[in-house]
């Protein structure tokens, strides 16, 4: 049973680029969440979704960052207009209802 | 939102030693997690445990959520166990909501 994938595992991107990053939760989970986690802190919530719905994006910046989860598919992360403050590790995390959440192993956002 | 502070923030250990790291939070939780950050940034499931004890090989841990606290035992510390502990959290309507991290206990473990 394949565990959270994510990809890519390290993504470099100039100013004003913007960045994908993609999310295949565990089989059988429809819940996904994604948090970031700037150098040396702790994991900070973005935004938690099901198939098709935002449920939860209060810790989503207002500008330039959305996410989705469409019914076949992978969810995503989208960055426009990276700016160096952008560059951290986002992390993917899925679950079932009632059940704990199981992490991927990240990817590295770097922005030049 | 729900507070989370762990302790101590950092932690050295000599190879065999015991270790206890400890979660406060400031609000009733319906889910509890502890996750091991191992060097390589890998987010590791230790337990799922909103309350009562639980034991895996040389790790336990045992949350009293009337008292809004969980503890974290590490025994006979290897140095594989160096890396950052978090505890996460998770309130509100149902047990899918999202998870409020602490800060992490960093620990090495030196020969």
């Amino acid at each position: 049973n394949a565990g959270v994938m994510q990809n890519p595992r390290h993504l470099v991107r100039r100013r004003g680029q913007e960045a994908r990053l993609r999310c295949s939760p565990m089989k059988g989970h429809s819940h996904v969440y994604w948090y970031r986690q700037l150098p040396e802190e702790g994991l900070k919530f973005m935004v938690y979704l099901q198939k098709e719905n935002i449920i939860d994006e209060s810790g989503m910046p207002k500008e330039r960052f959305s996410a989705e989860f469409p019914k076949e598919g992978p969810s995503i992360l989208r960055i426009q207009q990276v700016v160096r403050g952008d560059s951290a590790a986002y992390f993917c995390a899925s679950s079932s209802l009632g059940t704990d959440k199981y992490f991927g192993p990240g990817t590295r956002l770097t922005v030049t | 939102g729900i507070q989370v502070e762990q302790s101590p923030p950092d932690l050295i250990l000599q190879e065999g030693a015991n270790s206890t790291l400890r979660c406060n939070f400031s609000d009733s939780v319906n889910n509890l997690q502890w996750f091991h950050q191992n060097p390589w940034g890998q987010l590791i499931n230790l337990f799922y445990i909103p309350s009562g004890t639980k034991q895996n090989g040389r790790l336990s841990a045992t949350t009293v959520a009337t008292e809004r606290y969980s503890l974290l035992y590490i025994s006979s510390s290897q140095t594989t166990d160096s890396g950052v502990y978090f505890c996460a959290v998770g309130g509100g309507t149902g047990t899918a909501s999202k998870l409020t991290f602490g800060t992490g206990t960093r620990l090495q473990v030196t020969l």
